[in-house]
């Protein structure tokens, strides 16, 4: 069974305050793909990244940047010096080679005050 | 703009109606995904379409169900609405399913009253 927790339901900083989300999944497959995606206000989903299995590479996209970990089953994200515009929900999702299933976590808000 | 197109993007029905909901893919994508976002259940998966061919089944009620048109758009009927339905409705599409992210529409926001 696959399944994604996103533990933080909500979270509240200042900006220019590094913050980060955690995802935390799980699956029997060796062959799977970790994505997240930012909702702002407005509703529509936002695709940021994705990963598969066999990159543990960290990545880095200007203020964002993600930890991928095997050992800990957790993939998870970190927006430095947060802006106002960082407001949202964020979903990290996951599919597994072998359901066809893109599950996401329950979501984590995210509110930056200025 | 992400490409996925879906209609009507607000609907407002009675109980007991039926529904259909439109979903147009980005151009040359193969998949289609259906997730339903109400306030206490966050994203739920209802079902996933590669080529015309239902690929994947999430928890979607006997009341719903979807079809992918050769044209590889997809329709989501949802009949006998309750107002538990009262959802956002999204779709999304990939290239190919697993290995691809998957690019969602601006939803459709379903009132049932």
């Amino acid at each position: 069974a696959q399944k994604v927790t996103q533990a933080q339901t909500e979270i509240s900083v200042v900006e220019k305050e590094d913050v980060t989300l955690d995802c935390v999944y799980e699956t029997r497959d060796t062959t799977y793909y970790l994505f997240w995606y930012k909702q702002p206000p407005s509703g529509e989903l936002v695709f940021l990244i994705r990963r598969n299995s066999f990159d543990e590479q960290n990545e880095i996209s200007g203020r964002y940047s993600w930890n991928f970990q095997k050992s800990t089953s957790s993939f998870n994200f970190t927006i430095t010096a947060s802006q106002v515009v960082d407001s949202a929900v964020y979903f990290c999702a996951l599919i597994s080679y072998n359901t066809d299933k893109l599950i996401f976590g329950t979501g984590t808000r995210l509110q930056v005050f200025p | 703009d992400s490409g996925v197109t879906q209609t009507p993007k607000h609907l407002i029905t009675a109980t007991g109606q039926r529904v259909t909901l439109r979903c147009s893919p980005r151009s040359g994508d193969l998949s289609v995904y259906w997730y339903q976002q109400s306030l206490d259940q966050g994203l739920q998966f209802l079902i996933q379409y590669y080529n015309g061919e239902e690929r994947a089944k999430g928890n979607i009620l006997e009341r719903f169900s979807a079809q992918q048109f050769p044209d590889l758009h997809s329709e989501l009927n949802l009949s006998s609405l309750e107002l538990g339905d009262s959802a956002l409705y999204f779709c999304a599409s990939s290239s190919i399913g697993r290995n691809t992210e998957a690019f969602f529409g601006q939803g459709t926001r379903l009132t049932v009253v």
